[in-house]
């Protein structure tokens, strides 16, 4: 069974600062990796898709990486905004069909 | 063009009545998830189509949740039997196919009384 763990559960950055999100996951058979954020409320917004066979998928200031081996993926948010302030939710897609495993979230707050 | 979009927008119920929610994907997509999130979690999959068919129905809790595609567009989840714990935001996404890019609604937010 896919776990989904996204460290840490909340994130709090003066604007313009740099910065990584993490998520990991337990079952390296995966066929791709998505990244969406969440304003409080709504529904969910599509960042990035990195399929298996890819290392990483770059929009804007937003950059994601894929390590199957290693169970990891990262978001890079450069130049941070206060318009970044969201959750960030990664979710995995493994099995014989597409049953995809969210992350429970890393909650960003972007100071200005 | 058009996004995912998901009736009712809230939906206030009580407990032991019965709950249809719709969601109309984006025209031309094949596949299509349910969803349902809890307060402080990620959505937990319920169930998948691939055209008309539910491809894996494995998320679904129990045999009260019930979904159909009848025509490989419109989804309607129901929900037979309320209860409390049922109260959540249910989540539509559709994709153009298996593995892709999944595109989410906005949600219905259920409460059950």
């Amino acid at each position: 069974k896919q776990e989904v763990t996204q460290i840490p559960a909340a994130l709090s950055v003066p604007e313009g600062e740099n910065l990584v999100l993490n998520c990991s996951f337990t079952d390296s058979a995966i066929y791709n990796l998505q990244w969406f954020r969440q304003d409080p409320g709504k529904g969910l917004t599509s960042l990035l898709l990195i399929q298996s066979s890819q290392r990483e998928q770059t929009s804007g200031r937003l950059n994601a990486s894929l390590d199957k081996s290693s169970g990891r993926s990262t978001l890079y948010i450069a130049a941070s905004q206060p318009g970044d302030s969201a959750t960030y939710l990664c979710a995995g897609a493994t099995g014989g069909y597409q049953k995809v495993t969210f992350g429970t979230g890393t909650k960003l707050q972007v100071i200005p | 063009g058009a996004g995912v979009s998901q009736t009712p927008s809230n939906k206030v119920t009580e407990k032991g009545k019965y709950v249809e929610l719709r969601c109309d994907p984006i025209s031309g997509h094949t596949a299509l998830y349910w969803y349902r999130q809890s307060l402080g979690q990620g959505p937990e999959f319920l169930i998948y189509f691939q055209g008309t068919g539910a491809a894996d129905d494995s998320g679904l809790p129990n045999d009260r949740f019930f979904a159909v595609r009848p025509e490989g567009s419109v989804s309607t989840l129901k929900i037979q039997r309320t209860e409390r714990g049922d109260s959540a935001v249910y989540l539509c996404a559709s994709s153009k196919q298996g593995f892709d890019e999944q595109f989410f609604g906005p949600g219905t937010r259920l409460t059950v009384l």
